[in-house]
């Protein structure tokens, strides 16, 4: 069955780029009705959605993080990746990659903390 | 923006129980609205999309209602699992937004 895999360092320095990445098995990537996304949970709140890709590059992005993010994907590695530019300590989160719209299909999450 | 405004912020209910949530989205999102519950530690999972349709393997328990701007979650019998911050999404529009979430607790 299809499962979604975050991965990327777990800690960042403020003015540093975060990357992270999404590695889908157990099936393709390339279908065309979904979207691969990114939403973030601060620790102890609630959830914030940051950007969405299909396989053809197709992408949305949240207003709010669009000067700062870049959102990719790659079909022959299966993944899709996030890059967050500038990041201060209000960045730090969990990071979920996801699969639709409405998500049906969540990764396990990574903590990114952003500190020196 | 869509904002989406959830009430209560919290429910305080016995097993057994029954559950209702609320979701106000700030425009109309027709019925692109989706429930989500997120247990401590672990990743939310999907609930109900376009409103009222469950998900796959999500007991009939779980039921959703409404269109445009109201929206209901009803959980008609509290499980030991149910207990858990439940949120709701529109994917009407982009962006997406999140409602600022409902836990329910054990009472």
């Amino acid at each position: 069955q299809l499962q979604l895999q975050e991965s990327g360092p777990g800690l960042v320095k403020p003015s540093e780029t975060l990357s992270l990445t999404c590695t889908v098995s157990g099936g393709s990537i390339s279908r065309s009705s979904y979207y691969w996304g990114w939403v973030r949970q601060p620790p102890g709140k609630g959830l914030e959605y940051i950007a969405s890709i299909n396989y053809s590059g197709s992408t949305y992005y949240n207003p709010s993080l669009k000067s700062r993010v870049t959102i990719s994907v790659d079909t022959s590695k299966k993944q899709f990746s996030l890059k967050l530019s500038s990041v201060t300590a209000t960045d730090t989160a969990v990071y979920y990659c996801a699969r639709g719209s409405p998500y049906d299909l969540w990764g396990r999450g990574t903590l990114v903390t952003v500190s020196s | 923006e869509i904002v989406l405004t959830q009430s209560p912020g919290t429910l305080s209910l016995s097993p057994g129980e029954r559950a209702t949530l609320s979701c106000r989205a700030s425009q109309s999102v027709s019925t692109s609205l989706a429930w989500y519950h997120q247990k401590p530690g672990q990743a939310p999972r999907l609930l109900i999309y376009g409103a009222s349709s469950r998900a796959t393997g999500i007991p009939d328990t779980f039921s959703g209602s409404g269109s445009g701007t109201d929206f209901t979650l009803t959980i008609s019998r509290l499980e030991p699992e149910d207990f858990a911050v439940y949120y709701c999404q529109q994917y009407d529009s982009s962006p997406l937004t999140f409602g600022g979430g409902t836990k329910v607790e054990i009472k």
